[in-house]
């Protein structure tokens, strides 16, 4: 079955640090991962997502994440962070060979809620 | 630009009342997504269309409906509301491909409580 685990409820950061929200995955094939980030009351927004290829993959607002096969995961980082960046980031993972009906929909992480303090 | 537009964006039932919870997107987009969001499970995956006149189940069904009216439109339907129901509910769409490595788009959210 696919599961994703993202270790921390919460991450603290100041501004003009760097950001690191972490998620590992399981899946029984080769996966497709995402980042979404959900701002308060609102719905969620992608961010970006790893397919295949160069494993650091660059998306919106700064934002990269690692994708790393040995240790199944695929972490996400920002050099430097704004408080405007503090909401809540959802993981999610599909397994490419279970793709069609449910079994191949995305599976989200419970969340991470990011606060960047001036 | 309006995306995926999800009706409405807040209700109160009372315990065994019905209702219907609307979605609608834009995109041109072959499946569509119906999740809830509570604190600390993050989004589980209730039901799922990946086309027009099909709809399978995900991950927490039990108690819902679900009707892919046309391409456009996925409506969620709750016939008897419980309060184990009181959640935020999603709407999504994505392009399906035989890859399956197309991103979902989400609508604003209904925040249905249940009394």
């Amino acid at each position: 079955a696919q599961s994703v685990a993202q270790p921390e409820d919460q991450v603290n950061v100041a501004e003009g640090n760097p950001l690191t929200v972490k998620c590992t995955y399981s899946v029984s094939g080769n996966p497709y991962l995402f980042w979404y980030v959900q701002y308060p009351n609102r719905g969620l927004q992608f961010l970006l997502k790893y397919i295949t290829g160069d494993n650091l993959v660059k998306g919106s607002y700064g934002f990269e994440a690692e994708f790393n096969k040995s240790q199944t995961s695929f972490h996400l980082k920002k050099p430097s962070a704004l408080v405007s960046d503090s909401a809540l980031y959802f993981c999610a993972v599909r397994d490419r060979r279970n793709y069609g009906g449910s079994q191949g929909n995305l599976i989200f992480g419970k969340g991470t809620k990011l606060s960047v303090k001036p | 630009n309006a995306g995926v537009t999800q009706t409405p964006k807040f209700q109160v039932l009372k315990t065994g009342q019905s209702m219907t919870l609307q979605c609608a997107q834009d995109m041109n987009h072959n499946s569509m997504y119906w999740y809830r969001q509570d604190p600390g499970m993050g989004l589980r995956l209730i039901y799922y269309s990946a086309s027009e006149g099909t709809t399978d189940k995900g991950e927490v069904p039990n108690g819902y409906n679900v009707s892919r009216l046309n391409k456009r439109e996925f409506s969620l339907r709750l016939e008897s509301a419980a309060p184990s129901q009181t959640s935020v509910y999603f709407c999504a769409s994505s392009v399906q491909n035989e890859r399956g490595d197309t991103e979902a788009f989400f609508g604003q959210g209904t925040r249905l409580t249940v009394v």
